[in-house]
């Protein structure tokens, strides 16, 4: 069955920098786009940043354009996000989520059980 | 970029009762609307995608529809197992965007 477990989640002081790590099993990790989406606390969901089987397609949201950089390794099967210049708005339950690319479906179909991510000094 | 306007924001019902959530968005976005449903302190949980197809082990009582670009999210006889945060979700075009969320409470 599809698994996706995230790590990497921590306290980090403003301005400071995390890596997220997610370790995907149970599918053809290549086959699909991988994507991060977040919440902050008691607020709604945010996509954050997608990536195709190859590597070669990044999107990134508005909010998080020059600061994080979403990667993946296709031979660990494992999806990362770096995340540089944090501040308290991007505190949150950060979500590792399968996108489907194919046969007329686009959607998110699997999540993660999420990292959280606190953002203070 | 594209917005999703999700409406109401908290609903209150019965077991029983028929409930709608609605999801308008700002332009088309064809049928490439999904529902979620999420629990307190859990990931987000795919009902429905493409408007109105229902994921696979997702009860039958839940249901999507769509006229233009204002999508509907039926659940026909509410359980006490359903509540929990509802959102939508375009994913049209990039930015993919979530509607606001609906926080439906059982009476």
């Amino acid at each position: 069955q599809v698994e996706l477990v995230e790590s990497g989640g921590n306290l980090v002081t403003p301005g400071g920098s995390l890596r997220l790590s997610c370790a995907a099993s149970g599918f053809t990790f290549s086959d699909y786009y991988m994507t991060w989406i977040r919440q902050a606390p008691g607020k709604g969901l945010e996509w954050v940043s997608s990536i195709s089987g190859n590597g070669n397609t990044i999107y990134y949201a508005d909010s998080v354009k020059g600061r994080f950089t979403i990667s993946r390794d296709n031979v660990k099967n494992s999806l990362y996000l770096q995340m540089n210049s944090l501040g308290a708005e991007d505190a949150a339950v950060y979500y590792c989520v399968r996108k489907l690319a194919a046969a007329g479906n686009y959607h998110f179909d699997y999540w993660g059980q999420g990292a959280l991510v606190t953002v203070s000094s | 970029d594209i917005q999703m306007t999700q409406s109401p924001s908290t609903l209150s019902a019965s077991v029983g009762d028929r409930v709608t959530i609605t999801c308008r968005a700002s332009q088309s976005i064809s049928s490439w609307l999904a529902w979620y449903q999420q629990k307190p302190g859990k990931a987000p949980k795919l009902l429905i995608y493409k408007a109105s197809s229902l994921e696979g082990g997702v009860p039958s009582r839940f249901s999507g529809s769509a006229s233009g670009t204002e999508f509907t999210l039926t659940i026909s006889s509410l359980q006490p197992d359903d509540f929990g945060s509802y959102y939508c979700l375009q994913y049209s075009t990039n930015p993919y965007i979530f509607g606001q969320g609906t926080k439906l409470e059982i009476k």
